[in-house]
């Protein structure tokens, strides 16, 4: 079954430093998607990404994030300039064109600022 | 703005047996849906089933089931036959539409911790 893919799984960096999260989304898939997830809080929403651009983003993704799709296939955020309270785990989800379709999920990568 | 509630920070059942994971949903929209996803320890995010506002029935998949009340707006999503692979962080999202498209985010829950004991 396809599946969406993330890199790395651990990412440790220090604070200031720029850094980029790697995804690979399922191949059909329309939407993309970044969540993040401070530990033991809930999932949040950051952005969506449609038709090669942010369609809605939420009010954490300020201008320190931004989104690519350089290549049809991989989907990346990049944090440019790194906090501590950007430690968390991030997810990259993708979906399909239907509205009942849900959104599935990569494994996450584990975002950990020193 | 849409909410989810999850009241049952943790549960715990015995294996073999049945359980109830609790989720409640506030929203002004006539047409919503409802997801559940699971988290291992491992961390991954797992979809395990949907419910549309306009379907009929309650949605099924294997050992998952969703006990739909619309007027109550409750979701409460059921495992039967527990195993012991099903312990995990369970999470409630409603889908929130954006852009007049056919776009969503997903609001989650705060989750429920399911161990389930030999």
């Amino acid at each position: 079954e396809p599946e969406v893919t993330q890199t790395p799984s651990h990412q440790v960096t220090q604070m200031g430093q720029e850094v980029i999260l790697r995804c690979v989304p399922i191949s059909n898939h329309l939407y993309f998607y970044w969540y993040r997830q401070i530990l033991g809080q809930k999932v949040e929403f950051l952005v969506s990404f449609y038709n090669n651009e942010i369609s809605e983003k939420s009010e954490i993704f300020d201008d320190q994030f931004s989104v690519e799709r350089p290549d049809g296939s991989n989907f990346t955020l990049k944090i440019r300039s790194t906090k501590l309270e950007d430690s968390a785990m991030y997810f990259c989800a993708s979906r399909a064109g239907q509205l009942n379709q849900p959104q599935h999920f990569g494994d996450g990568t584990r975002l950990s600022i020193l | 703005a849409q909410k989810i509630t999850q009241t049952q920070p943790g549960m715990f059942v015995q294996e073999k047996e049945a359980v109830t994971l609790d989720c409640t949903y506030d929203t002004s929209d006539p047409s919503y849906g409802l997801f559940w996803y699971k988290q291992p320890s491992s961390g991954e995010m797992i979809f395990l089933i949907y419910q549309g506002s306009y379907d009929q029935q309650n949605a099924t998949e294997g050992r998952y089931s969703l006990n739909f009340q619309k007027a109550r707006k409750s979701a409460n999503l059921v495992i039967s036959a527990s195993q012991l692979g099903d312990s995990a962080m369970y999470f409630c999202a409603m889908r929130e539409m954006m852009g007049g498209g056919s776009n969503y985010k997903l609001t989650f829950g705060k989750g429920t911790l399911l161990t389930v004991n030999p």
